[in-house]
Order: C-alpha cells, then sequence, then structure tokens
C-alpha cells in the first residue's frame, strides 16, 4: 500500500533553532518527492522538489535530504524564523500511476 | 503572473443544500487537481483532469459530488446535496506539461456545513 508518514505530527520551536522534520514513505514506483509549506489558510507551496537520483536540495535556510534505499526524506529548517510557523507536508509522486501521495503533515510552530 | 484562482474563499451552507466552487488554474497547465482537505490532515485527491479530461475520478464521490471542465481551463465542482461531513477546505491546483514540474496550489475554499 502506498503511503507517506511524518514525524513528528506537531513542533514547537524557539526563534533562531534548527529543526528536522521526518518523512518515510512506501510508494512504488518511486518519481520523486516534494516538500510543500502551508501556511494557515492558504494552499501549499513548493520548496523543493527531488528526483530518485537527487539525495539533497536547498531553498534557502529549508534543506531536503533523501535517501531512496531508506525511502527516507528530512528536511532541515536552519535559523528558524516566526514566519516558519505552518504545516509541512511531504508528497510522493508514483510514476506508475502519475499520483500524488501526501502526509499529513507536521505542524511546526516557532516561538519568540 | 497570477496564480491559481479559487472562489469564493468561504462558503457556509445548511446540509441538504447545493454548494459550487470555481478554480482558474494558471495560464498554460494542463493539468488541474481538485483536493479536499480536512483539519490537521494532508489533502486528498478528489478528480484529476488532463486538459478537459477526467483521467483520476477514482477518489470522487459521484453520488453527491460532480466537477467540470468543459474547455480544459477553468473547472468547478458542485457539491449536491452538502452533508455535515463534507465540511474542509477544497483545494484546486495545477500544474504543467512534465510530471516533475512544480503543483501550484490555490488558497483553497472554506466550506462549512451546518
Amino acid at each position: 500500500k502506498n503511503q507517506v508518514e511524518q514525524s513528528p505530527q506537531s513542533l514547537i520551536i524557539l526563534e533562531g533553532k534548527n529543526c528536522t522534520l521526518q518523512c518515510n514513505y512506501t510508494v512504488s514506483p518511486f518519481s520523486n518527492l516534494r516538500w510543500y509549506k502551508q501556511d494557515t489558510g492558504r494552499g501549499p507551496v513548493s520548496l523543493t522538489i527531488m528526483t530518485f537520483s537527487e539525495n539533497t536540495k536547498s531553498n534557502g535556510r529549508y534543506t531536503a535530504t533523501l535517501d531512496a534505499d531508506t525511502k527516507q526524506s528530512s528536511l532541515h529548517i536552519t535559523a528558524s524564523q516566526l514566519s516558519d510557523s505552518a504545516s509541512y507536508i511531504c508528497v510522493v509522486s508514483s510514476s506508475g500511476a502519475n499520483n500524488l501521495f501526501f502526509g499529513t503533515g507536521t505542524r511546526l510552530t516557532v516561538i519568540p | 503572473e497570477a496564480g491559481v484562482v479559487q472562489s469564493p474563499r468561504y462558503k457556509i451552507i445548511e446540509k441538504k443544500q447545493p454548494v459550487a466552487f470555481w478554480c482558474n488554474p494558471i495560464s498554460g497547465h494542463n493539468t488541474l487537481y481538485w483536493y479536499r482537505q480536512n483539519l490537521g490532515q494532508g489533502p486528498e485527491l478528489l478528480i484529476r483532469y488532463e486538459n478537459e479530461e477526467a483521467v483520476d475520478d477514482s477518489q470522487l464521490p459521484k453520488d453527491r459530488f460532480s466537477a467540470e471542465r468543459l474547455k480544459g481551463v477553468d473547472s468547478t465542482l458542485k457539491i449536491q446535496p452538502a452533508e455535515l461531513g463534507d465540511s474542509a477546505v477544497y483545494l484546486c491546483a495545477s500544474q504543467g506539461v512534465r510530471p516533475q514540474e512544480t503543483q501550484y496550489f490555490g488558497p483553497g475554499t472554506r466550506l462549512l456545513v451546518l
């Protein structure tokens, strides 16, 4: 069964600290993995997209990693800001069915 | 360039009433998705269009939900009659031709069924 699991479900960190969010998946065949940021009341916005051959990709203070062998990905946020407070959703695309499989997200709260 | 446009942004209706949502994708994007997102959950696919053709509607509750994209551009999603459990955010997203391209989401329509 194609699934995407994220952890932790929620996270609270102090402003300026780093954090890492996890995504494990069982989607096959694999096409790509995306991380989205979703602010409250808004649609998700793409942060990174990685294919099978890519194991790291950065977007400013956001760095995503992918281990296609263990089917794990992480999103590392450096020097967190209050504006980083949002839900972060991991999405895995299957090349076979051309479907997207969504995780339930990690709710990050950055406090001053 | 304008992003994905959705309207209305909010809708409150009584159960058993009909409701419709509208989506205008990014110009040139031939793939359009409708998702439903419950509070604290990730989006769940309802239907995917390639131009005007619905290529995946397996998750669409067809007894009460319908969608159309007649000219392969704008799309509407309708619920008739609405039930209490339909309360959610309905997201529209569009994507360019290549599967690796980024999927762009609209702001969503928040539906509350009373």
